[in-house]
């Protein structure tokens, strides 16, 4: 069975420092990869977007970037984070051309 | 484009009580639609989903209904329990085509609150 793998689940960074986050998909091949975030409980703004190795689409300007070095691998960077950083980061997959995604257990984002 | 528009909360209910979470949507082509539901600190976990119009989705005594004709999805339950509190967001999978195939658009999220 497919499963999805998300770390750290909490993290607090002072501003300015680097930011890794990490996403790893078991049991499935070349899947579709997504990273949110999601501020004050509720609403979910997709930040990026990957259909495969290298391929990265980016949904808002901001001070983010993603990478995906291996088929299953999905990092989420930032240079110098800022305060408004802060969020629950999650992770989701989808299978080419099916539907629905699977979201890992997300990644709780401070920045003091 | 697409887009999602679901009631505003967040709703209070008590045990037992029926609930509706209205969902709307606006999309080209044949989408398909979704309710997820996130529990406080935790990801968003798939509650039901409908392909195509008509269709009826079904999880945990949740229900919604595909319905084309007035482009919604809203979510019911009979009678919701204290466990049933969490956050519900409605979604839709963009059909079209294209490297965006199955790019899912959400609502903005309903906020539930069930009390004994």
């Amino acid at each position: 069975s497919q499963t999805i793998h998300q770390w750290p689940a909490t993290l607090v960074q002072p501003v300015g420092s680097p930011l890794s986050l990490e996403c790893t998909v078991e049991g499935t091949s070349n899947p579709n990869l997504y990273w949110y975030r999601q501020a004050a409980g509720r609403g979910l703004q997709l930040l990026f977007y990957s259909v495969g190795i290298g391929q990265i689409s980016s949904e808002v300007p901001q001070n983010l970037s993603a990478s995906r070095p291996q088929d299953r691998q999905f990092i989420l960077s930032s240079k110098k984070l800022l305060l408004s950083d802060s969020g629950f980061y999650l992770c989701a997959w989808s299978a080419y051309r099916a539907e629905g995604y699977t979201f890992g257990s997300g990644t709780r984002l401070t920045v003091v | 484009g697409n887009s999602v528009t679901q009631m505003e909360g967040p709703v209070t209910l008590s045990e037992e009580a029926f609930l509706t979470i209205n969902c709307t949507y606006t999309a080209t082509g044949y989408p398909s639609l979704f309710w997820y539901v996130q529990y406080p600190g935790e990801g968003l976990q798939l509650l039901l989903k409908a392909t195509k119009a008509d269709d009826k989705g079904s999880n945990k005594g949740f229900e919604a209904t595909y319905r084309k004709e007035t482009t919604s999805f809203h979510l019911e339950k009979g009678s919701v329990q204290v466990s049933d509190s969490a956050v519900y967001f409605c979604a839709l999978s963009d059909n079209a085509g294209g490297t965006s195939y199955g790019k899912l658009t959400f609502g903005q999220g309903t906020i539930l609150t069930v009390h004994p």
